[in-house]
């Protein structure tokens, strides 16, 4: 069955930088696009980050652009996401999600959303 | 800052019709299909609804999503106490190039 597995989570210094992976399985990695979300404790879901299924295109909100970077190996089945210059408002639970629909090779990258999620990594940054 | 608006919260008895709405705007509801998640306290959100009323395999018929213009809804039928949890509304914002939430509906079963 499809299954995302997050690591890399833990508590850091504010100041310092971190990389989640999301290893991926079950399904078509290499045709998908796949999605990077956080939950702030006591907030609503944030969407952070988009990368195409080539590993082409690369979308981010606001919030994180400049500092945080997706990236891709489709040889491992793996997403990751480079956090820098973290501070205390990135606690977070951080989840991996796969795009609904594949991609097609060829024609303008589209995002629709995600399916499947993984379980999270929580991220705590201590001041 | 939360795109797209839902009601706080919303409650029923079991047995009830439940409906949450969503409301965007011309740049994500109004151009892009909606999603709906499921989701409880510590675990990682279900997708109960996507491309406005696809419903997953799995995914019981009691719910069922529509969308008008720059609005969306999510209506849970015969409501059961399984189905108290947040429940988020989601799309593509093409304005900003980036996926927006909703700022999500508590459901309660009284």
């Amino acid at each position: 069955q499809v299954q995302l597995v997050e690591s890399g989570g833990g508590v850091v210094q504010s100041g310092t930088s971190l990389r989640l992976s999301c290893a991926a399985s079950g399904f078509s990695f290499t045709t998908y696009g796949m999605h990077w979300v956080r939950q702030i404790p006591g907030e609503g879901l944030e969407w952070l980050a988009v990368i195409s299924y080539d590993g082409r295109n690369q979308h981010y909100a606001d919030k994180v652009k400049g500092r945080f970077t997706i990236s891709r190996d489709n040889s491992k089945n793996t997403v990751f996401l480079q956090m820098n210059s973290l501070n205390p408002e990135d606690t977070a639970v951080y989840y991996c999600a796969k795009e609904i629909y594949r991609g097609i090779a060829g024609s303008v990258y589209y995002y629709y959303g995600m399916d499947v999620w993984g379980q999270g990594t929580t991220v705590t940054v201590s001041s | 800052q939360s795109v797209l608006t839902q009601s706080p919260s919303a409650s029923g008895t079991p047995g009830q019709r439940v409906t949450i709405s969503c409301s965007g705007s011309s740049t994500n509801i109004g151009s892009n299909t909606v999603n709906w998640y499921q989701h409880l306290p510590g675990m990682a959100p279900k997708v109960l609804i996507h491309s406005n009323n696809q419903r997953p395999s799995g995914v019981p018929d009691r719910f069922s999503g529509s969308k008008s213009g720059t609005s969306a809804s999510l209506a849970i039928s015969g409501l059961q106490s399984e189905d108290e949890a947040d429940y988020i509304c989601a799309a593509w914002d093409a304005g900003r190039n980036t996926y927006v939430f909703g700022t999500g509906t508590k459901v309660t079963v009284l």
